[in-house]
């Protein structure tokens, strides 16, 4: 149980362009879902906080313009960079909060999206 | 700010040997720590955790020491294996259920 996935698992795209991922948890309903990006040989950087049926908290020095986080729905929240640039090629890893039962404390990890920007 | 850190960017141990990962946090307002591990271009799979009124937690094969006086975290890996080959994370929480995440530490086991 406590399954997170991601879609796609990575993706190349052109400088300018906007790329979704998607991240689901399969087996759980998630009211609190967390977008994290890391760069190589660098630690895991909060980027935002999502709230089912409500906007994200964003963590300072993130744009929440260019970083479009959509929580629709108890197992499904989307991150969105639009106009995307090469700086923005990092791996980007969703983690999900279970709604009821297990620990407050638990998150669960997603196995990650590799960003590549051209 | 804030901050958690590693003391050791790398760590290489032989199979069978113990390895000690070690992390320091600056927030004494922190109440809950966590042990992540993570493979290559994989996402963390959480080790084990240990709340702050607690010195210590083990597991199968891990143990977790807190040392809130020194604001020290400790991992400690029973019979390395080569499996265990990974970067390792300590997290901290405080206020909320926000993580912060350390720099962490890439630990080689040598067969």
């Amino acid at each position: 149980g406590a399954v997170v996935s991601q879609h796609p698992s990575w993706v190349i795209c052109k400088s300018g362009t906007s790329v979704k991922i998607e991240c689901r948890s399969l087996d759980f309903q998630a009211t609190t879902m967390f977008w994290y990006r890391q760069f190589p040989k660098q630690s895991l950087m909060l980027m935002a906080t999502s709230n089912e049926g409500s906007k994200a908290t964003y963590e300072q020095g993130v744009e929440k313009d260019k970083f479009l986080i959509n929580h629709a729905s108890l197992t499904l929240s989307t991150l969105t960079v639009t106009s995307a640039h090469p700086e923005d090629s990092s791996f980007y890893i969703c983690s999900a909060r279970p709604a009821a039962g297990g620990s407050y404390n638990e998150q669960f990890f997603g196995p990650g999206t590799r960003l590549t920007v051209l | 700010g804030e901050s958690v850190g590693l003391h050791l960017p790398t760590l290489s141990v032989q199979e069978g040997d113990n390895s000690i990962i070690n992390c320091a946090y600056s927030n004494s307002a922190s109440d809950y720590f966590i042990w992540y591990k993570q493979e290559s271009g994989k996402g963390p799979q959480f080790i084990i955790d240990i709340r702050s009124n607690m010195d210590k937690r083990q597991g199968q094969r891990v143990t977790v020491l807190l040392n809130k006086t020194v604001k020290h975290l400790s991992l400690q890996i029973a019979a390395t294996q080569p499996g265990d080959s990974a970067v390792y994370f300590c997290a901290e929480r405080f206020g909320g259920s926000r993580l912060t995440f350390g720099e962490g530490t890439q630990l080689t086991v040598n067969p």
